[in-house]
């Protein structure tokens, strides 16, 4: 397996704040890294794809100036939910795409980080 | 239209109850399928890759097992402990990964 560590796993802000949640691949390099939001009892909604050195690219209905991502190094994505309100409280997970060996070279396994817990007050 | 569907939703079993859970799909250009146990609160937790029909990967009791259209996970006398969601996903191109909306598994003792 791989190791991808989120960070906070839990944060509280109040509206009108700004927070961001850090993902790192601590065994691997990870050029491309992804960013889920996941309500209760359903399962994940891709926001975009962090690609290490470029701009991220956001699924449709995902405001980018809300969720700016940054993927700085090929071990760190970061997440900022600027100016958050109430309605972007939810549990956050990213994960990052570990590149397969040897013939398997365009293939990757998804890792994924522990969560982060945002609510918004 | 590239998709995941994984059944039955949720399921129940008694401790020791064997059963299988479906991951059915249409994607073109397979390049993986993947099985993740989720519990609540927490990220997926990896649990196997398969690439090609006829593949089959182990883990405890857990098997899991690929076709050309659909994956199964077979689980072999379940305890609480495995109690999750298990989610499925597809690899169809080079960052295009496509998951199912997970089956939760309940395992009474």
């Amino acid at each position: 397996g791989a190791v991808v560590s989120q960070h906070p796993s839990r944060v509280i802000c109040k509206s009108g704040t700004s927070v961001k949640i850090e993902c790192r691949s601590l065994d691997f390099q990870a050029t491309t890294m992804f960013w889920y939001r996941q309500f209760p009892k359903q399962s994940l909604m891709l926001m975009a794809t962090s690609n290490e050195g470029s701009k991220a690219t956001y699924e449709q209905g995902v405001e980018k100036d809300k969720f700016l991502i940054n993927h700085a190094s090929l071990t760190l994505s970061t997440l900022t939910v600027t100016s958050a309100h109430p309605e972007d409280s939810s549990f956050y997970i990213c994960s990052a795409r570990k590149p397969g060996q040897g013939a398997r070279w365009n293939t990757g396994e998804l890792f994924f980080g522990e969560g982060s817990r945002l609510t918004v007050l | 239209e590239d998709q995941v569907t994984q059944s039955p939703e949720a399921l129940r079993l008694q401790e020791g109850e064997s059963s299988s859970l479906n991951c059915s799909y249409t994607v073109s250009g397979l390049r993986g399928l993947f099985w993740y146990r989720q519990d609540p609160g927490k990220g997926p937790e990896f649990l196997f890759t398969l690439y090609s029909a006829g593949e089959e990967k182990e883990k405890e009791r857990l098997k899991a097992t690929l076709t050309k259209k659909e994956s199964f996970l077979h689980i072999t006398a379940p305890k609480p402990e495995d109690s999750a969601t298990y989610l499925c996903a597809v690899q169809a191109e080079f960052n295009k990964f496509y998951f199912g909306s997970g089956t939760k598994l309940n395992v009474k003792p």
